[in-house]
């Protein structure tokens, strides 16, 4: 069964410092995919990123980055230079191949003060 | 381009009660999936619809039914309803029914059980 775990519930942040919000997966199928989502206030969930099993190449885009490390089932995500407007609930959410669903960790609640 | 819109916004039930829920796919997506998503938790996987047909189910009762159109519009069914049903009920939909393809999701219907 997979699992994806987010073991830090909220993080508080002052303006323009940086956060890393840490996501941990299970699953025993060697093809899967990960995501993260950004769910604001209003309640939607945001798509930001999804990566392949077999691709591990991190990516940059702006002041999102993110690290995948298969060796450690990891796929932290990284806010850099954090602004109010930051202010959400991240959730990072896992598929497998031959599975429709997305399975979703219970998610971090991320606060920039300014 | 209209991205994914649900209805109604908020709705209140009594227990026992019958409620249905209504989802617009994103233009150009043709699969729709549910998630329930209780207050403080992530998104729990109901159901998803491909070509009019469930194609796979989460770990809900029968009381979650629902159904896809030929426009790819789909309806969530609760029958009987519980205090426990009270959540966020979030519609997503996506391309194709291929894990790989990201799911996109709309504002959510609040449902509150009394």
């Amino acid at each position: 069964a997979q699992k994806v775990t987010q073991a830090q519930t909220e993080i508080s942040v002052v303006e323009k410092e940086d956060v890393t919000l840490d996501c941990v997966y299970e699953t025993r199928d060697t093809t899967y995919y990960l995501f993260w989502y950004k769910q604001p206030p209003s309640g939607e969930l945001v798509f930001l990123i999804r990566r392949n099993s077999f691709d591990e190449q991190n990516e940059i885009s702006g002041r999102y980055s993110w690290n995948f490390q298969k060796s450690t089932s990891s796929f932290n995500f990284t806010i850099t230079a954090s602004q109010v407007v930051d202010s959400a609930v991240y959730f990072c959410a896992l598929s497998e191949a031959d599975d429709y669903k997305l399975s979703f960790g219970a998610g971090t609640t991320v606060t920039v003060r300014a | 381009d209209a991205g994914v819109t649900q209805s109604p916004t908020h709705l209140i039930k009594t227990r026992g009660q019958q409620v249905t829920l209504r989802c617009s796919p994103k233009s150009g997506h043709d699969t729709v999936s549910w998630y329930q998503q209780a207050l403080g938790q992530g998104p729990q996987f109901i159901f998803q619809y491909y070509e009019e047909e469930e194609r796979q189910r989460g770990n809900f009762p029968d009381r979650f039914s629902g159904h896809q159109f030929p426009n790819y519009s789909s309806e969530l069914n609760v029958n009987a309803l519980l205090l426990g049903d009270s959540a966020l009920y979030l519609c997503a939909s996506s391309l194709g029914g291929d894990t790989a393809y990201e799911q996109y999701f709309g504002p959510g219907t609040r449902l509150t059980v009394t």
